[in-house]
């Protein structure tokens, strides 16, 4: 089974519609990432977790909330869903010390119609 | 702040040749980690290469390493004997040990092995 997974693995929505993307990890990490790819632009932080009491906004935060449910689970919502949301997702792991290099979830290929 | 520049949106490569996949970085932290990350059609992102900025020697796991010159700000990564499935796009990215801690990652670049 996969480390992360994240949940729907593909979605169409329509404008102003609330969503909500799961992410779920067995790897027993205490760091947990949402991030959106767009073509061109690479992968863009939207929010962070250190821990389940720790939440953080990336670079691109607006449009979107999270919630830390457990240490295994980190959810991202958009609210009201708009076009320009259309994009890839990703949820990411990683753990403190080491290399800090982070584990990716499979994606969420999200449209917005 | 921050930044991850990789110049080269697309490169093509020879199978079994050498390609160099360049990544320079802009930082104001001393400790910090540098990563490569590929990322096939199939779209998931797969770990390669890890270089810390107190590494004296060039990380290197299989056929990729990772030129790092510290003076010059660059993480180059190198793919030996370039094989078909390593067409992919390729992401740099760095870690502050500071601060935030984020991640931010660099636009990519397409690599195309050629038969």
């Amino acid at each position: 089974d996969a480390d992360v997974t994240q949940t729907p693995r593909n979605r169409i929505t329509k404008t102003g519609k609330r969503i909500m993307l799961e992410c779920s990890q067995t790897k027993g990490h205490d760091r947990m990432y949402w991030y959106r790819q767009d073509p061109g632009l690479g992968l863009r932080l939207i929010y962070y977790s250190f821990d389940v009491k720790d939440i953080n906004k990336g670079e691109i935060s607006d449009g979107y909330s999270v919630s830390r449910q457990a240490q295994a689970k980190f959810s991202l919502s958009l609210e009201s869903a708009i076009p320009n949301q259309t994009a890839l997702y990703f949820c990411a792991t990683s753990q403190r010390g080491g290399t800090y290099e982070q584990y990716f979830g499979p994606g969420t290929r999200l449209t917005v119609t | 702040a921050q930044k991850i520049t990789q110049t080269q949106p697309g490169m093509f490569v020879q199978e079994k040749e050498a390609v160099t996949l360049d990544c320079t970085y802009d930082t104001s932290d001393q400790s910090y980690g540098l990563f490569w990350y590929k990322q096939p059609s199939s779209g998931e992102m797969i770990f390669l290469i890890y270089q810390g900025s107190y590494d004296e020697q060039n990380a290197t796991e299989g056929r990729y390493s990772l030129n790092f010159q510290k003076a010059r700000k660059s993480a180059n990564l190198v793919i030996s004997a370039s094989q078909l499935g390593d067409s992919a796009m390729y992401f740099c990215a760095m870690r502050a040990n500071s601060g935030t801690y984020k991640y931010i990652f660099g636009t990519g670049t397409r690599l195309k092995v050629l038969a």
